[in-house]
């Protein structure tokens, strides 16, 4: 079946690029998704990247999306300590576009000032 | 708009008991989702509803059932409260279309949930 993995921790200092990996096993996936948790609240959408691009940036963001070896790997820039939360990656579910997504188990970014 | 709302926000069962998770969204959503997210594992499906009238098992059903009582309400029901139950659990919608476009799924705060 379907499986997104993520690493769990990553620390980094103030200032730094912060690099968050996942890996994923439906290659059918239309769109791949970044979503960030802040403590106490529910997820929200990040960013997002059409599965025939390599490369998406929005401002501090840099997505990289690598097909061959199904992985995916977010990028922020200039980490601040307002970025630290809890990063996921997502997949749809099934064969194409479903509506329902595979989350990974998640990446806590820790920033440090 | 309010967006996705949860309630309650805490809450503290005693195993065997019963309860029922409310969610409402104002955003004329079709597809409504139920998740648990528990420490290391993400956030795993529990139900999900496509359009009012309908609902599907996902990845972890086993001790729910859901109700989509009208296009802005679905609820997840507990009949008898296990400690392996003990979660916080989300609630999301989306505007989900097959034709094109990303799934952008909009979050509820999330209800924690303690069984004893």
């Amino acid at each position: 079946g379907e499986d997104v993995e993520q690493s769990l921790f990553l620390s980094v200092r103030e200032g730094d690029s912060s690099v968050i990996n996942c890996t994923y096993t439906d290659s059918s996936s239309t769109y791949l998704y970044w979503y960030k948790q802040e403590p106490g609240a529910g997820l929200q959408l990040l960013t997002y990247i059409f599965s025939n691009m390599d490369m998406k940036q929005d401002q501090r963001l840099t997505v990289l999306l690598n097909k061959k070896d199904k992985h995916l790997s977010l990028r922020i820039a200039d980490t601040q300590t307002g970025d630290s939360a809890i990063y996921f990656c997502a997949e749809s579910m099934g064969s194409g576009n479903t509506g329902k997504l595979i989350f990974g188990q998640g990446t806590t970014l820790q920033v440090k000032p | 708009n309010a967006g996705v709302t949860q309630t309650p926000k805490f809450q503290v069962l005693k195993t065997g008991q019963s309860m029922t998770l409310q969610c409402a969204q104002d955003m004329n959503h079709n597809s409504m989702y139920w998740y648990r997210q528990d420490p290391g594992m993400g956030l795993r499906l529990i139900y999900y509803s496509a359009s009012e009238g309908t609902t599907d098992k996902g990845e972890v059903p086993n001790g729910y059932n859901v109700s989509r009582l009208n296009k802005r309400e679905f609820s997840l029901r507990l009949e008898s409260a296990a400690p392996s139950q003990t979660s916080v659990y989300f609630c999301a919608s989306s505007e989900f279309s097959s034709l094109a476009g990303p799934e952008t799924q909009y979050f509820g705060p999330g209800t924690r949930l303690l069984v004893l």
